[in-house]
């Protein structure tokens, strides 16, 4: 699976855009990049998937740039809810059961 | 996720002694998976399973065992040969076909009296 880095910390005020870039200069064609969010003693939560160009759910944006080779979380208007652990993830598009490579996430404080 | 549920939230083991965890999906996905975190780290892939009767080691399989009886359940068992098993485990699991990603439970957490 692809290496993917992102910042351990992130901080913000309520009611900013955050962005959380995450580079993965090795991915492979076929992959997909998927971002999840973790709360305190919870599991992780699937927050949003894409291919290339743009996504948007009713959550997030995630942006990727033509070569792929990075990805960027938007989170708009953030809340003190927001405040949590994001993962970026890259898997490929294949029927077996990969296992996902989660490293130490992107901390995310927003504060008032 | 409602649909994969972890029991129970939390449990206690004595030193020498297994513990099973359970987990169980009414998602009707064909793979799933066991996780461990460590406080301030990523998860680390234990076991998965594919299919019923079928399962491969993670990355730390060591120490652990689990069973794929049936579809929806995939017990994981920490024996007495795991020597540092205080964690938080979770478990995922996955529809089958491409672009699919895991869901997880919302954990077990294990301590060692």
């Amino acid at each position: 699976l692809a290496k993917t880095t992102q910042p351990i910390s992130m901080d913000s005020y309520e009611g900013q855009e955050v962005n959380i870039t995450c580079s993965h200069n090795n991915i492979a064609t076929n992959d997909y990049i998927t971002w999840y969010q973790q709360f305190p003693s919870q599991g992780p939560r699937f927050i949003i998937q894409g291919y290339k160009t743009k996504v948007t759910n009713e959550v997030a944006s995630l942006f990727i740039p033509a070569d792929r080779k990075s990805s960027t979380l938007s989170l708009p208007r953030v809340s003190l809810s927001d405040t949590a652990v994001y993962y970026c993830l890259v898997f490929p598009d294949s029927n077996s059961g990969y296992a996902l490579n989660f490293g130490k996430g992107t901390s995310l404080l927003v504060t008032p | 996720d409602g649909g994969i549920t972890q029991s129970p939230k939390y449990l206690f083991r004595k030193e020498g002694q297994n513990v099973t965890l359970s987990c169980e999906q009414n998602l009707n996905h064909d793979a799933m998976y066991w996780y461990r975190q460590d406080p301030g780290q990523g998860l680390r892939l234990i076991y998965y399973s594919q299919i019923v009767n079928d399962f491969q080691k993670g990355d730390i399989a060591e120490g652990y065992s689990v069973s794929r009886e049936k579809k929806e359940s995939f017990p994981l068992t920490v024996t007495s040969a795991q020597k540092n098993p205080t964690a938080f485990y979770l478990c995922a699991s996955r529809q089958g076909g491409s672009n699919q990603p895991q869901h997880f439970g919302d954990g077990t957490r294990l301590s060692i009296l």
